[in-house]
């Protein structure tokens, strides 16, 4: 069965450094993958998407992801954080059955510290 | 980008009552929606697919007569809460597909509907 996972939890940086987000995943083909970000009271925003092509992928707000095959990962990446970029992150699957459902990983809540 | 609204934002209803949720894409025709919902501090759980034009199709362990969904309309898919009850209260977000046609498929997500049964 589909499934992904995101190891953390939560996640605390100091603003200015570097951010990485776990997310393996479990899907029989290729899979199309995508982060997206959820601010309180808000609805998701996607920041980036992979379904072809060049693994390493650029999306909003400096974030990239690099698609591993060989590790079933899509880890996120963030060069240097800032203290808006304090939010739930969801990594997710599209699983095409008819057509693409979404599975969410439960998702990285990130602290970001002054 | 392709926008989803919600309505309401939030409700807080009586137990035993029916609620509805509207989600409309606003500026795309979307054939196909989705219903998730979402507890707190917790992952989005699909409920449900909807497709204009026919019945919806649910996700395993959900009530379809409890939670009755309608896409009447390539912009418009409608989620009911029937009788409603405390368990029910939830964070209930829907989401509108895209750019299947071109190889490009997407979800653009609503901002939520935040339930609490009383």
């Amino acid at each position: 069965a589909q499934s992904v996972t995101q190891p953390d939890i939560h996640i605390t940086v100091s603003e200015g450094a570097s951010l990485e987000l776990r997310c393996n995943y479990s899907y029989g083909a290729t899979p199309y993958l995508f982060w997206y970000v959820q601010s309180p009271g808000q609805g998701l925003q996607l920041l980036l998407k992979y379904f072809s092509g060049d693994t390493l992928v650029q999306g909003i707000k400096g974030f990239e992801a690099e698609f591993k095959r060989s590790q079933s990962s899509f880890n996120l990446r963030k060069p240097s954080v800032h203290w808006s970029d304090a939010a739930e992150y969801f990594c997710a699957v599209g699983s095409y059955s008819g057509t693409y459902k979404y599975i969410f990983g439960t998702g990285t809540r990130l602290k970001v510290l002054a | 980008g392709a926008v989803v609204s919600q309505h309401p934002s939030w409700v807080i209803c009586k137990s035993g009552t029916s609620v509805k949720i509207e989600c409309r894409s606003l500026d795309f025709q979307a054939t196909t929606m989705f219903w998730y919902r979402q507890f707190p501090k917790q992952s989005l759980m699909l409920m449900a697919t909807s497709n204009e034009g026919s019945k919806a199709t649910y996700e395993q362990g959900v009530e379809k007569d409890k939670f009755l969904i309608n896409h009447a309309s390539l912009t418009l898919s409608t989620l009911t809460v029937t009788s409603a009850h405390p368990e029910d209260s939830s964070f209930y977000i829907c989401s509108a597909e895209s750019g299947r046609l071109a190889g490009d498929p997407e979800q653009f997500f609503g901002p939520g509907t935040r339930l609490t049964v009383l």
